[in-house]
């Protein structure tokens, strides 16, 4: 049931810096994506969502897909300790929704 | 805020009993969703519903686990007979429909004994 792929597994940036997390499907149904957030103890929260080739910007967090690879990135500048959680990278194929394990992300002040 | 409800928030059950895990989803929302979570193997989806039809019955899941939906403000997952491995958070989702964000309940944290 593995159909997503995320990388790293951990991550851990200081405060201020980049923080970059991927994600690829192996499933050629797929095609749409979502990014979850979900800190300790609680549960996800949908981040962001991309379903068109290209790039979509929210604030400090900016999502990239490449529909031909099914590959997802997403980016986190000026990282805060505020961003530190398990983020979720989710793909459907028009009927189920499969998550990802899941990277790991520590921002370090 | 009329979000998705999960009852109960915690369960301890003996290894052999069964037990129900009930949702309450978004009002409105069409689908709905059952999945499990543990450190080792992530988020598995275990059930699936769109406007109340069963559209997956989870696989690997399917001998000791039975979602069902018999109205669309109400679902159950029933597990039986527990195992120790089945101990994990239960998290139960809904959305418009399966192109929309999921709104995920609280999850119900399931220790088996």
């Amino acid at each position: 049931q593995q159909k997503v792929q995320q990388s790293p597994e951990s991550l851990i940036v200081p405060e201020g810096g980049m923080a970059s997390l991927n994600c690829t499907s192996s499933d050629r149904n797929v095609d749409y994506f979502w990014w979850y957030r979900q800190h300790s103890g609680k549960s996800p929260k949908m981040l962001m969502s991309i379903f068109s080739n290209g790039e979509k910007e929210e604030g400090r967090f900016t999502v990239h897909l490449n529909k031909a690879s099914l590959h997802t990135s997403l980016h986190i500048r000026d990282s805060q300790p505020s961003d530190s959680a398990l983020y979720l990278c989710a793909a459907s194929d028009n009927n189920r929704i499969f998550f990802g394990d899941g990277t790991q992300l520590v921002v370090k002040p | 805020d009329a979000g998705v409800t999960q009852t109960p928030r915690h369960e301890v059950a003996e290894k052999g009993q069964t037990i129900i895990l009930k949702c309450e989803p978004v009002s409105g929302h069409n689908d709905l969703f059952w999945y499990r979570q543990t450190k080792i193997q992530g988020l598995e989806l275990l059930s699936y519903f769109r406007s109340k039809s069963l559209m997956e019955d989870g696989g690997a899941f399917k001998d000791r686990f039975k979602a069902e939906m018999l109205n669309s403000s109400f679902s159950t997952l029933k597990i039986q007979p527990t195992e120790p491995k089945d101990s994990a958070v239960y998290l139960c989702a809904s959305s418009w429909d399966n192109n929309e964000r999921l709104f995920f309940g609280h999850g119900t944290k399931l220790s088996v004994l």
